[in-house]
C-alpha cells in the first residue's frame, strides 16, 4: 500500500527556537496532505490541509503564523513549529488522502519535545 | 456537524476473549466508515473500511458492519491477542475521529 514517512521521528528542540517536520509521500504523488495534532490519550486533532502550489487552509483556533505549513512539491509537505514552547510539545501526525475516497495513508508520527 | 462518538476505554481483556468497541456517528449524507488502530508511539494504520449501508469490513480478524440504521459501525474480533494492545480509533469519511479506545490484552 501507498507509504508515508515522517522526519524526524523524535525531535527535542528548547523553548523559543523553530522546528520543522517533513511529510513525505513515497510512492505516490499526494496534492493535499494534512496535518494532525494528538495529545497524550486523546484523538488526532486536525490543524491544518496542506495543498501544493496554494496557500494551507487551517482549523479553527490554530495559529498560522506559529504552525508554517509548505507544500512544496507533489511529495513534500512541512510543518515548521516557530518560536515553539513547551505547549506545543505533543505528537504530529501527517496524513495524505487515498485513492479510495477519504481514506487516509498515515504518517508514523514525531514526537516533539520543547524544553 | 459531522461526529463519532467511540465506547470509552481503557478496555482490559484476557487473550482469546471477545472484543467489541461501539462507535456510533452523525454526518449528513452517506459517509464511509473506517477503523484505524494505532500501536505505541506510531502513526495510525486502516484496520478496515466500509464505504456504503450493509458493507462489512474486514481484517486480521477484526469485523465492523456499517449500519445506516442505527448509525453504528461496531468493531469486533472473536479472539483477541496480546499483539492487539493498541488504541482503536473509529472515523467518519477520513477527517473525524473519534476519541479512541485503549485495548489491553493480557496473557
Amino acid at each position: 500500500g501507498a507509504v508515508v514517512s515522517q522526519h524526524p521521528s523524535r525531535v527535542i528542540c528548547k523553548s523559543g527556537t523553530s522546528v520543522k517536520i517533513e511529510c513525505r509521500s513515497l510512492d505516490f504523488q499526494a496534492t493535499t496532505m494534512f496535518w494532525y495534532r494528538q495529545f497524550p490519550k486523546q484523538s488526532l486533532m486536525l490543524m491544518a490541509t496542506s495543498n501544493e502550489g496554494s496557500k494551507a487552509t487551517y482549523e479553527q483556533g490554530v495559529e498560522k503564523d506559529k504552525f508554517l505549513i509548505n507544500h512544496a512539491s507533489l511529495t513534500l509537505s512541512t510543518l515548521t513549529v516557530t518560536s515553539a514552547h513547551p505547549e506545543d510539545s505533543s505528537f504530529y501526525i501527517c496524513s495524505a488522502p487515498g485513492q479510495v475516497l477519504y481514506e487516509q495513508y498515515f504518517g508514523p508520527g514525531t514526537r516533539l519535545t520543547v524544553t | 456537524g459531522d461526529s463519532v462518538t467511540q465506547m470509552e476505554g481503557p478496555v482490559t481483556l484476557s487473550e482469546e476473549a471477545f472484543l467489541t468497541i461501539n462507535c456510533t456517528y452523525t454526518a449528513t449524507g452517506y459517509p464511509s466508515l473506517f477503523w484505524y488502530v494505532q500501536y505505541p508511539g506510531e502513526g495510525l494504520q486502516l484496520l478496515l473500511k466500509a464505504t456504503k449501508a450493509d458493507d462489512k469490513g474486514s481484517n486480521k480478524g477484526f469485523e465492523a458492519t456499517y449500519r445506516k440504521e442505527t448509525t453504528s459501525f461496531h468493531l469486533e474480533k472473536g479472539s483477541v491477542q496480546v499483539s492487539d494492545s493498541a488504541v482503536y480509533f473509529c472515523a467518519l469519511s477520513g477527517l473525524t475521529f473519534g476519541e479512541g479506545t485503549q485495548l489491553t490484552v493480557n496473557p
